[in-house]
């Protein structure tokens, strides 16, 4: 089982740019949640996709948005990227029919905007 | 914004020592979970506790949860170099759906040999 993975590991984007983020959920989950973890902070909730649909969002612009596909991997798009967005992003998987289960998270991609 | 709040920020021990790490949040939970970070990278989930227990041990680890001060805290018995991380509390509210994780701060922890 490869767990959680994200691609890529690392990225440099230059201010307005867009920037795709990828992320494969582990074996047998079918519910992928974004993280932005801004350095030394928390994990900040971004948004949320199961069945190929946007369930909850954070308090994010609409610079950020996602997609979920049929075999339940993810991509996160932001746009116009500006310094701020620099980051960890993180990916994290959970089966959307068990309540109180723990979440799985991938290594996450390092976004630098310069 | 952050409902959990960690204490201490920042923690050094020595290896053999017992580290205690406190989690603070602000609404109802269906349950907390905690987290730990090496340098940055991915979050690997260590327990789960649900809202209508008290305490769980895993290994090294002793969790309590205290719903009525809204507070949890981690203790990790015989501390190992290896345990050096940020540890991270995540709340799983109980309104507006329990799939979203809310994380605080974190506690970086130190652990020298």
């Amino acid at each position: 089982d490869a767990g959680v993975t994200q691609s890529p590991t690392h990225l440099i984007k230059t201010r307005g740019q867009q920037v795709t983020l990828r992320c494969s959920p582990k074996s047998g989950h079918d519910t992928v949640s974004w993280y932005q973890q801004a350095l030394g902070q928390g994990p900040q909730f971004i948004f949320q996709y199961y069945e190929e649909e946007e369930r909850q969002r954070g308090n994010f612009p609409d610079r950020f948005s996602g997609h979920q596909f049929p075999n339940y991997s993810s991509e996160l798009n932001v746009n116009a990227l500006l310094l701020g967005d620099s980051a960890l992003y993180l990916c994290a998987s959970s089966p959307w029919a068990e309540l109180n289960t723990e979440a799985f998270f991938g290594q996450g991609t390092r976004l630098t905007v310069v | 914004s952050q409902q959990g709040e960690e204490d201490p920020q920042a923690l050094s021990i020595q290896e053999g020592e017992n580290a205690t790490m406190n989690c603070s949040y602000k609404t109802s939970i269906n349950n907390l979970q905690w987290y730990r970070q090496n340098s940055g990278r991915g979050l690997v989930h260590l327990i789960l506790i649900r809202s209508n227990e008290r305490e769980k041990h895993s290994g090294r680890l002793r969790v309590t949860l205290d719903t009525s001060k809204k507070s949890s805290s981690l203790l990790i018995t015989a501390s190992r170099a290896a345990d050096t991380a940020s540890y991270f509390c995540a709340t799983a509210p109980s309104q507006g759906g329990s799939e979203k994780l809310v994380f605080g701060k974190g506690t970086k922890l130190t652990v020298n040999p």
